[in-house]
């Protein structure tokens, strides 16, 4: 099984910072690397595909980048409805596999 | 964009069996292959099946391979996982998703349906 590492497990940060996600993969993923948002009481939300492409109505501020097997999500600008756990997940080999996740919290 | 919806939770005896489901709309149902992934309370996302669309081919994490089934109805929009021999470990939150393509993951999930296992 491939196994996802992220990090930190848990992030302070501000409304208006930078703010970067670390996943790192135990093999390559051929990019099938997903990233998603999760709020308490919901269901993920999916915000990058295929290691960089933005879902559809996410917003700009939110990117992805990485290949092989180290990828990154960063949020340009935080923002109140931001904070969230984030998740990564490949979808390159079965069975299909989460990072533990990351809490972005307020500071 | 779709909707996806699960049922069937609820409290069940280890050793117990219970079916979900989940009803899709909005939807070409039969153009998507199918997942279920669940959450424990407080804890992380765990993949546990795939279920492709004519509903031929499917796969399972070792954790509940042998207990767990997954099947689609594709006349009904829906798709199901039955459970059994249920432990304590298989509470969780229960989240049916659909998969866009093979470059492009999982776009759409339910709400989840929470199963526990208790005596």
């Amino acid at each position: 099984d491939i196994q996802m590492t992220q990090s930190p497990s848990t992030l302070s940060a501000s409304v208006g910072d930078r703010v970067t996600v670390t996943c790192r993969a135990s093999q390559s993923l051929g990019g099938r690397l997903a990233w998603f948002q999760q709020k308490p009481g919901e269901a993920p939300k999916l915000l990058i595909y295929r290691a960089s492409d933005l879902e559809s109505g996410v917003p700009s501020r939110f990117s992805g980048s990485g290949s092989g097997t180290e990828f990154t999500l960063t949020i340009g600008s935080l923002q109140p409805d931001d904070f969230a756990t984030y998740y990564c997940q490949q979808y390159y080999s079965y069975p299909w596999t989460f990072g533990q996740g990351t809490k972005v919290e307020i500071k | 964009q779709g909707q996806l919806v699960e049922s069937g939770g609820g409290l069940v005896k280890p050793g117990g069996s219970l079916r979900l489901s989940c009803a899709a709309s909005g939807f070409i149902f039969s153009d998507y292959s199918m997942h279920w992934i669940r959450q424990a309370p407080g804890k992380g996302l765990e993949w546990i099946s795939y279920i492709s669309m004519t509903g031929s081919y499917t796969i399972y994490v070792d954790s509940v391979k042998g207990r767990f089934t997954v099947s689609r109805d594709n006349a009904k929009n829906s798709v199901y996982l039955e459970m059994n021999s249920l432990r304590a470990e298989d509470t969780a939150v229960y989240y049916c998703a659909r998969e866009v393509s093979k470059n492009s993951g999982l776009d759409n999930w339910g709400q989840g349906t929470l199963v526990t296992i208790s005596s």
